[in-house]
């Protein structure tokens, strides 16, 4: 285990649904990232918090809204989705940005957008 | 454009040989370059990372050359195991004003006993 974990690991829903991934790390870092890794597609950044504070939105559109209440949280709230957003999501730590050279994975949510 | 390539989707070997993946990037200038392992189901896994002064980097099994003027990295796992196969990412630190690591779309190892 890397000390990032991700709930739910599964996720299936409707186009008109709202619904929230989570992340929580144990590692004691500064800043968290989310991604999502498609089919075939490289990872791609969508947002990144550095103690707790939004640094880089990836003009990812506004169906998704992230929420970093605290250093070792993130949140990914999620509506009005596309089947295009089906997708493996993935979180991820570092120390801080200035450590974002080494970051720690989560195992994803992979999400199905019917 | 700037790109990121992975030459192979798949890459299939004997147990016992030595894997060769290829990393090569264009209009970049990176500091620093990583490897991943990511195996079904899960997030990637850090293996790896060469910054742009350094030409090779061991670790047990695994070697990782940087090459600035080619624009490519190799990543060799050497006596290859089935349990080495995974897809493996590479990964460029491409704003050092930022955050941006761009990734490789991964290299499907499939090792064979």
């Amino acid at each position: 285990e890397t000390g990032v974990t991700q709930t739910p690991r599964h996720l299936v829903m409707g186009m008109t649904n709202k619904k929230s991934l989570k992340c929580e790390q144990h590692l004691g870092h500064n800043a968290m990232y989310w991604y999502k890794q498609s089919a075939k597609k490289p990872l791609e950044l969508m947002f990144v918090y550095n103690f707790k504070e939004q640094t880089e939105n990836n003009s990812v559109p506004s169906r998704f809204s992230p929420e970093c209440p605290n250093s070792s949280h993130l949140f990914l709230h999620l509506h009005t989705l596309q089947p295009e957003d089906s997708a493996l999501y993935l979180c991820a730590s570092s120390q801080d940005l200035a450590s974002r050279e080494t970051q720690y994975f989560g195992p994803g949510t992979r999400l199905l957008v019917l | 454009s700037q790109k990121i390539e992975q030459n192979s989707e798949a890459l299939n070997i004997q147990e016992g040989k030595t894997a060769t993946l290829t990393c090569n990037y264009t209009n970049y200038s990176p500091a620093y370059l990583q490897w991943y392992r990511q195996d079904p189901g899960r997030g990637p896994v850090f293996l790896l990372l060469i910054r742009e002064n350094e030409k090779e980097k061991r670790k047990e099994r695994l070697k990782v050359t940087f090459d600035t003027t080619l624009k490519q990295s190799l990543f060799h796992i050497t006596a290859s195991q089935p349990a080495d196969s995974a897809t493996y990412l590479c990964a460029l630190e491409v704003n050092q004003a930022g955050t941006a690591l761009i990734f490789g779309k991964g290299t499907t190892l499939s090792v064979s006993s």
